[in-house]
């Protein structure tokens, strides 16, 4: 049974300019979720996909966007990096919106420089 | 919820012994969830265990039970019979609200558990 898979595991990116992360939700799994984990906190929620549409949104600018395909995978985009953007970024899938339990991936570390 | 607290931001434990974790809480709804999510150094989020509000049964899974207060709006975890793969960050964690099609999670801030060989 295949988990979250996310991709790269490490990523160096300078001040200003645009990243893109991906995701692959669990096996069966049709609701992506995107968290923000700065150094010692706990994750903030960034935003939900569930039908390729956002759903739910946490508190980020619209630098942070999104994408979900056809086969659920989602992709995070950051545009014009700051060095406040530098953190964990994990994502999350479940079945559906009203499943409460959801199974986490290895994380997206980024480095702003 | 809306707010979740931890305040113990580290916590320590002797192999094979107890340590218990506290959590609080805010929330104005009736019925809820609640979880307890480890992350080791590997940084996976792993689901430790989970509680139903309306559940007056506290929740086990072997090793690790909770101590849910909901009047207290309190939900420590027990670690017992603590091993050294129990190393690790503990998040306690609830959706932000129980509209339908809202499961995205509510984290408090976290506890650094170490244990000692």
């Amino acid at each position: 049974d295949a988990g979250v898979t996310q991709s790269p595991t490490h990523l160096i990116k300078t001040r200003g300019q645009q990243v893109t992360l991906r995701c692959s939700p669990k096996s069966g799994h049709d609701t992506v979720s995107w968290y923000q984990q700065a150094l010692g906190q706990g994750p903030q929620f960034i935003f939900q996909y569930y039908e390729e549409e956002e759903r739910q949104r946490g508190n980020f600018p619209d630098r942070f966007s999104g994408h979900q395909f056809p086969n659920y995978s989602s992709e995070l985009n950051v545009n014009a990096l700051l060095l406040g953007d530098s953190a964990l970024y994990l994502c999350a899938s479940s079945l559906g919106q009203a499943d409460y339990e959801q199974y986490f991936g290895p994380g997206t570390r980024l480095t702003v420089t | 919820a809306q707010t979740v607290t931890q305040s113990q931001p580290e916590m320590s434990v002797q192999e094979a012994e107890t340590v218990t974790l506290s959590c609080t809480y805010d929330t104005s709804e009736s019925d809820y969830y609640l979880f307890w999510y480890k992350q080791p150094p590997s940084r996976q989020m792993i689901l430790v265990i989970r509680q139903e509000a309306y559940k007056q049964q506290n929740a086990t899974e072997n090793r690790f039970s909770v101590n849910f207060q909901k009047a207290a709006k309190s939900f420590s975890l027990k670690i017992s019979d603590s091993q050294l793969g129990d190393a690790a960050m503990y998040f306690c964690a609830s959706p932000r609200t129980h509209q339908t099609g809202a499961n995205n999670l509510f984290f408090g801030t976290g506890t650094r558990l170490t244990v000692i060989p």
